[in-house]
C-alpha cells in the first residue's frame, strides 16, 4: 500500500520568506500527486496536481511543486509567502490505476508572521 | 447546493453509543468518499461510493463502521458502539466520475468533529 510522508509538521515563517514543504511517497507504480490546503475555518481545497508531463506544476496563489521521480518526492514551493498563506497543507497520492481514493500525508501547519 | 455539506458539525457522544453522520454531496457528483482525520494525522480513507457500483469498503477500520448511500444523493456513516479512539473529524468528499485515467477533483465538506467521552 502507498504511504505519504510530510517531514515538517509545523513551519513558522516571516512574510516574504521562501517556502518549501517536503513530501515523499512510497509506491512503486505510476502515481498522481496532489497538494491540498485548508485555511483556518475553511474546507480542504485543491492547490495543485501532477498527472504527467512537465514535472514542475503551478497551482493557485503562486504555489508550485516539483515531481522528482527518482526521489519519490513532490515538494511544494512558494518564493515569497504572505500572511494569508497561513494554513495547513496536505500532500496526497493516488495510484494511476485502481482505487480513486487519495492517500494523505499527516499535514504541515504553516504559520506566516506579518 | 453550492458545495458538500455535512451534519452535524460537532457531535459529542458517550462510549458505547451509536452515531450517524450525514453527507450531502454536490448535485450531479456520482462519486462520494468518506475520510477520517485523527488529531495530528492525515486523512485516512474509509469508504468510496460510485453510482450503483458496489462500494469500496477497504478502508473501514472495523465492523462497527458502516455507510450507506441512496443512489447519487445523501450518504450516512454509522459508527456502532463508539470507542474513544473513534474521536476524529470525519470528512466527506464528492466528485464527478469520468473515464479511466481521468481524475476528477474531490470537493470536501467541512467535516463532522466527533468526540467520544
Amino acid at each position: 500500500a502507498q504511504s505519504v510522508s510530510q517531514h515538517n509538521h509545523h513551519v513558522i515563517l516571516s512574510e516574504a520568506a521562501s517556502l518549501e514543504l517536503g513530501c515523499n511517497y512510497s509506491y512503486g507504480g505510476t502515481v498522481n500527486l496532489f497538494w491540498y490546503v485548508q485555511y483556518p475555518g475553511q474546507h480542504l481545497q485543491l492547490l495543485l496536481k501532477y498527472f504527467s508531463g512537465d514535472p514542475l506544476v503551478k497551482g493557485i496563489k503562486g504555489f508550485e511543486a516539483e515531481f522528482i521521480k527518482s526521489k519519490f518526492s513532490f515538494n511544494l514551493r512558494k518564493p515569497s509567502v504572505q500572511w494569508s498563506d497561513t494554513a495547513e497543507y496536505f500532500c496526497a497520492v493516488k495510484p494511476d490505476t485502481g482505487r480513486r481514493a487519495l492517500t494523505f500525508g499527516s499535514g504541515t501547519r504553516l504559520q506566516v508572521q506579518p | 447546493g453550492a458545495g458538500v455539506s455535512q451534519s452535524p458539525s460537532n457531535k459529542v457522544t458517550e462510549k458505547g453509543k451509536d452515531v450517524e453522520l450525514r453527507c450531502d454531496p454536490i448535485s450531479g457528483h456520482t462519486a462520494l468518499y468518506w475520510y477520517r482525520q485523527r488529531l495530528g494525522q492525515g486523512l485516512e480513507f474509509l469508504i468510496y461510493f460510485q453510482g450503483n457500483s458496489a462500494p469500496d469498503k477497504s478502508g473501514l477500520p472495523s465492523d462497527r463502521f458502516s455507510a450507506e448511500r441512496t443512489g447519487e444523493s445523501v450518504s450516512t456513516l454509522t459508527i456502532q458502539r463508539t470507542q474513544q479512539e473513534d474521536s476524529a473529524v470525519y470528512l466527506c468528499a464528492s466528485s464527478l466520475v469520468s473515464g479511466t485515467g481521468t481524475y476528477n477533483e474531490q470537493f470536501f465538506g467541512p467535516g463532522t468533529r466527533l468526540t467520544v467521552l
